[in-house]
């Protein structure tokens, strides 16, 4: 079975400072892991992907996750927050042997603010 | 990136009533879509698999007499909730994936979603 874990149900950090979303993830082998946003009364948007190669990928919006397998992790960061960054954030994960199934976290609500 | 789109956006019925929400993906070819439920404040909950030309293959706990699917096409997936009662009310959303030669690394794509109240 898989499993996301997102700790953090709400990140509060004022705009111009770093900002990091935390992401867990169990699979029984190796992982594919996303980053998607939602903003209110929407669907999902995609911002970002780790399939293999370089553990650090770049996404839309200035937005970067870095891929820990020691750690099992998963982390979206910014370097600089945006008041318009304020949304919910869902961490993903597919494990590569689990076919279509995409497993989601509970969700991070990020706020930023001016 | 790709484009799916949910037809409608908001819909209010009464109840027994039926619904259908369509999902399309608008430039890009996707054998296989899926068709989530979200709740308030929460995450989203995969309620079945459509692939194009067969039956959707449903998650547990998920009636398939109530929340008919139908993948027509490889850019068109129906979700109709039958005889809607208000706690079928909840935020629908679809999403596509992309097929390229290594189906495995595709990425998933949603719709806006589709908020249905059923009065």
């Amino acid at each position: 079975a898989q499993s996301v874990a997102q700790p953090e149900d709400q990140v509060n950090v004022a705009e111009g400072n770093p900002l990091t979303v935390k992401c867990t993830y169990s699979v029984s082998g190796n992982p594919y892991l996303f980053w998607y946003v939602q903003y209110p009364n929407r669907g999902l948007q995609f911002l970002l992907k780790y399939i293999t190669g370089d553990n650090l990928v770049k996404g839309s919006y200035g937005f970067e996750a870095e891929f820990n397998k020691s750690q099992t992790s998963f982390h979206l960061k910014k370097p600089s927050a945006l008041v318009s960054d304020s949304a919910l954030y869902f961490c993903a994960v597919r494990d590569r042997g689990a076919g279509n199934m995409l497993t989601f976290g509970g969700g991070t609500r990020l706020m930023v603010k001016p | 990136g790709a484009v799916v789109s949910q037809h409608p956006s908001r819909v209010i019925c009464k109840s027994g009533t039926s619904v259908k929400i369509e999902c399309r993906s608008l430039d890009f070819q996707a054998t296989t879509m899926f068709w989530y439920r979200q709740f308030p404040k929460q995450s989203l909950m995969l309620m079945a698999t459509s692939n194009e030309g067969s039956k959707a293959t449903y998650e547990q706990g998920v009636e398939k007499d109530k929340f008919l699917i139908n993948h027509a096409s490889l850019t068109l997936s129906t979700l109709t909730v039958t005889s809607a009662h208000p706690e079928d009310s909840s935020f629908y959303i679809c999403s596509a994936r992309e097929t390229r030669l290594s189906a495995s690394t595709d990425t998933q794509y949603f719709g806006p979603g589709t908020r249905l109240t059923v009065l």
